[in-house]
């Protein structure tokens, strides 16, 4: 089973930040935080993962509290290409059956002109 | 990030009859997983292909129906056996080797 909680749905105004929150209040001290996104008819695409730290790339930040229960994923300026449903999924590091992801129900992030 | 293809990408099947998907890796991959997507709902992961030996199955899906084959590092193919109009949906394969798992753009398989 999935072990994070996502709103189901979310609106954004195109050009401001989009923030999509996750619960994740069981997370072991080895469990990674992944986020991932998929555009309607095609796979998933990578987006960011973090451990304890703050991080960004050229897509997006991902910002996890403290005690590590809860993560957002922020897109800085949101296009219309950005909705899409976004999967929180939260995987331990090391090779084996703990490589595999599991996908929770993710959030449906629409972007509005 | 490496590229994965899958064919067929859109298949429409009689019940009773069974279709082998296909993907393939422009690169090396150490793991390759094969997951479905129902209509409307997540992703839900049918079992790892493990390269050489038999792939690793989750909790409801088994190999009779489901068999894996795996020969190298850059290729995998799915069988969806003796379909019922319940299998339709979209069967993605990805990928990781050192880097973070990618995807294939899924094979939609509608059954009737």
């Amino acid at each position: 089973d999935a072990k994070t909680t996502q709103p189901t749905s979310m609106d954004c105004a195109e050009g401001r930040a989009a923030n999509l929150p996750c619960n994740h209040s069981t997370i072991s001290g080895n469990e990674y935080v992944y986020w991932y996104r998929q555009i309607h008819s095609q796979g998933p695409q990578y987006i960011i993962h973090g451990l304890k730290n703050n991080e960004t790339n050229e897509m997006a930040s991902l910002i996890i509290t403290e005690d590590r229960k809860s993560s957002t994923l922020i897109l800085p300026h949101a296009t219309l290409r950005d909705t899409a449903v976004y999967y929180c999924i939260v995987r331990a590091a090391g090779m084996g059956g703990s490589e595999k992801l599991v996908f929770g129900k993710g959030t449906k992030l629409t972007v509005n002109p | 990030s490496a590229v994965i293809s899958q064919k067929p990408s859109r298949d429409i099947c009689q019940r009773g009859t069974s279709l082998t998907i296909q993907c393939q890796v422009d690169s090396q991959v150490t793991m390759m997983f094969w997951y479905r997507q129902q209509p409307g709902q997540s992703l839900t992961l049918i079992a790892t292909a493990n390269q050489g030996s038999e792939a690793t199955y989750e909790s409801g899906f088994v190999i009779d129906k489901f068999p894996i084959s795996r020969p190298n590092l850059t290729f995998s193919t799915l069988t969806v056996s003796n379909m019922s109009p319940e299998d339709s949906s979209i069967y993605l394969c990805s990928g990781r080797d050192t880097g973070e798992l990618f995807f294939g753009e899924g094979s939609r398989l509608t059954v009737l």
